[in-house]
C-alpha cells in the first residue's frame, strides 16, 4: 500500500492550525498511525487507529479519517511542534510516507 | 520507563554481514512484539522485519527475504537482527520498535537508531 502525505512542506506560524493530509493507494481501515521525528531523532508515535492519541501527546494534536483519507491537525503550533511528520498504515505490511516538513512561517 | 538501545551498526563492504542488537529495559520484553524499521537519508520510515512475542513467529520486507533474519532472546530482553549479503541500498538508520499489545504493526516506542552504511 503506497501511502502519500501532502504537502511535502508545509509553513505555519506559532499559534496557528496546521492540518497534514495523508492518503492511501487502498482501503487501510482505521490502520493508521502518525509519527512525529525531529532532526536527528527517533519517530515518535503521536496517534494510532487514527485517532486516539498515545501516552503524553498533548491534546492538540488530533487524528482523523478512515478508509483512504487521513488528516493530522495540530490545533495551535508551539515551537517544538516544527518537525517531519509521517502517516504509517498497518492494515497490510507496514508502509509510510515521504513525511511532510511543518516549518515555521 | 521504556527504553531501547540500538547497537552493532557500522560501515561494511557489500556482500558481508552485520548483526545488530536492540536491548530492552522498563517493560515486560517477553510479552510484545517487536520490529526493526530503517530509515535511508532523507527518506520514510521502512519496516523490515517483525517477530511474535515468543519469537516463533517472523516475518519479513521482500527486498530482505532470505538476506535478513530477525530473532530475539527473551531471557537476555534482546532483540536482533542478522543482516547477510548486504547492498549499497541497504544504508541506512536502522530502528528497533516495540509493538503495542495485540496484532497491531505500528512502533508505541522508538530506540535511538543505529546507521549501517554500505558504501557502492
Amino acid at each position: 500500500t503506497v501511502m502519500t502525505q501532502s504537502p511535502a512542506t508545509l509553513s505555519v506560524s506559532p499559534g496557528e492550525r496546521a492540518t497534514l493530509s495523508c492518503r492511501a493507494s487502498q482501503s487501510v481501515g482505521s490502520n493508521l498511525a502518525w509519527y512525529q521525528q525531529k532532526s536527528g531523532q527517533a519517530p515518535r508515535l503521536l496517534i494510532y487507529d487514527v485517532s486516539s492519541r498515545a501516552t503524553g501527546i498533548p491534546a492538540r494534536f488530533s487524528g482523523s479519517g478512515s478508509g483512504t483519507e487521513f488528516t493530522l491537525t495540530i490545533s495551535s503550533l508551539q515551537s517544538e511542534d516544527f518537525a517531519i511528520y509521517y502517516c504509517q498504515q498497518y492494515y497490510n505490511w507496514p508502509t509510510s510516507g515521504q513525511g511532510t516538513r511543518l516549518e515555521n512561517k | 520507563q521504556v527504553q531501547l538501545v540500538e547497537s552493532g551498526g557500522g560501515v561494511v563492504q557489500p556482500g558481508r554481514s552485520l548483526r545488530l542488537s536492540c536491548a530492552a529495559s522498563g517493560f515486560t520484553f517477553s510479552s510484545y512484539g517487536m520490529q526493526w524499521v530503517r530509515q535511508a537519508p532523507g527518506k520514510g520510515l521502512e519496516w523490515v522485519a517483525v517477530i511474535s512475542y515468543h519469537g516463533s513467529n517472523t516475518y519479513y520486507e521482500d527486498s530482505v527475504k532470505g538476506r535478513f533474519t530477525i530473532s530475539r532472546d527473551n531471557s537476555k530482553n534482546t532483540l536482533y537482527l542478522q543482516m547477510n549479503s548486504l547492498r549499497v541500498e541497504d544504508t541506512a538508520v536502522y530502528y528497533c520498535a516495540k509493538r503495542p499489545s495485540g496484532k497491531s504493526w505500528y512502533g508505541d516506542y522508538w530506540g535511538q537508531g543505529t546507521l549501517v552504511s554500505v558504501p557502492s
